[in-house]
C-alpha cells in the first residue's frame, strides 16, 4: 500500500465551527507533514511530525492544531478559521524525517471558510 | 535566502513533441531534488528524483538533468501526451530537512 488517504475531500465551514481533517498512511513511514496550498501556488509546509512528535511548526496560527495519535494517523483540528484560510490542505509522509526521502502526498482536503 | 524557482509559469506544446521544464535553485549545498506533477484537484505526484552526485537520471519517458555549476535542474518529457497536462513543481531538500517547492510550471498539451 503506497497511498496516503485524506478525509474529507471537501469541507465547508463557518468561522465559528470546529472541524478536523484526517490523514492516514500504512507504508510504515515515521514522518508526516501538513501543507497548505493556495490556488496556482506551491505547497507551503505547516507542520512536521517525526516519530509521532511535533518537530516543526512553521509559525502556524493556533487556530490550526495538529495531532498525531499514532504512526499511521495525522489530524489537523480547525477552530475559528478565517476566510483567507480557504485552501487545499495536503498531507504527506516519508520514510523518516532525516532523509532526504521522497514525500508521498495525499489528494488533499479542499477547505472553504465562509 | 534559499529558493527554488522555475523560469516559465506556463508551457504549451503539441502532442507528440518533447517538453522541457526548467528550474533554478540557489542553495549549492542542496543534495536531493524531486520533480512532482500535480493534476487539477489532486495532490502532487512523484515523477522522478535525482541526487547531487548524478548529472542525469532517466525514467519512463522522463529525464531529469542536474547542472550543479549553474544550479539548474530540468525535466524532459518525451512524446508529450494530453495526460501530461498538469502543473510541474521542482522541489529541493534544504539543510533543515524541509522540502522547498518552486513556483510551478503549468504544462498544456495541444492535441
Amino acid at each position: 500500500d503506497t497511498e496516503v488517504t485524506q478525509t474529507p475531500k471537501h469541507l465547508v465551514m463557518g468561522m465559528t465551527n470546529k472541524k478536523s481533517l484526517k490523514c492516514e498512511q500504512h507504508m510504515g513511514h515515521r514522518a508526516m507533514y501538513w501543507y497548505k496550498q493556495k490556488a496556482k501556488k506551491p505547497p507551503e509546509l505547516m507542520f512536521v511530525y517525526s516519530y509521532e512528535k511535533l518537530s516543526i511548526n512553521e509559525s502556524v496560527p493556533s487556530r490550526f492544531s495538529p495531532e498525531c495519535p499514532n504512526s499511521s494517523l495525522l489530524n489537523l483540528h480547525l477552530h475559528a478559521l478565517q476566510p483567507e484560510d480557504s485552501a487545499l490542505y495536503l498531507c504527506a509522509s516519508s520514510q523518516t524525517p532525516r532523509g532526504p526521502y521522497e514525500q508521498f502526498f495525499g489528494p488533499g482536503t479542499r477547505l472553504t471558510v465562509l | 535566502g534559499e529558493s527554488v524557482g522555475l523560469h516559465l509559469p506556463t508551457l504549451s506544446v503539441q502532442e507528440g513533441d518533447n517538453s522541457i521544464i526548467n528550474c533554478a535553485y540557489s542553495n549549492s549545498a542542496s543534495d536531493y531534488f524531486i520533480w512532482y506533477k500535480q493534476e487539477s484537484g489532486k495532490g502532487p505526484q512523484f515523477i522522478i528524483d535525482i541526487r547531487s552526485n548524478m548529472d542525469k537520471r532517466q525514467g519512463q519517458r522522463v529525464t531529469v538533468l542536474l547542472n550543479k555549476t549553474v544550479k539548474h535542474l530540468s525535466l524532459q518529457i518525451a512524446a508529450t501526451q494530453p495526460g501530461d497536462s498538469a502543473v510541474y513543481f521542482c522541489a529541493e531538500y534544504n539543510q533543515g530537512g524541509k522540502l522547498i517547492f518552486g513556483q510551478g510550471t503549468e504544462l498544456s498539451v495541444k492535441p
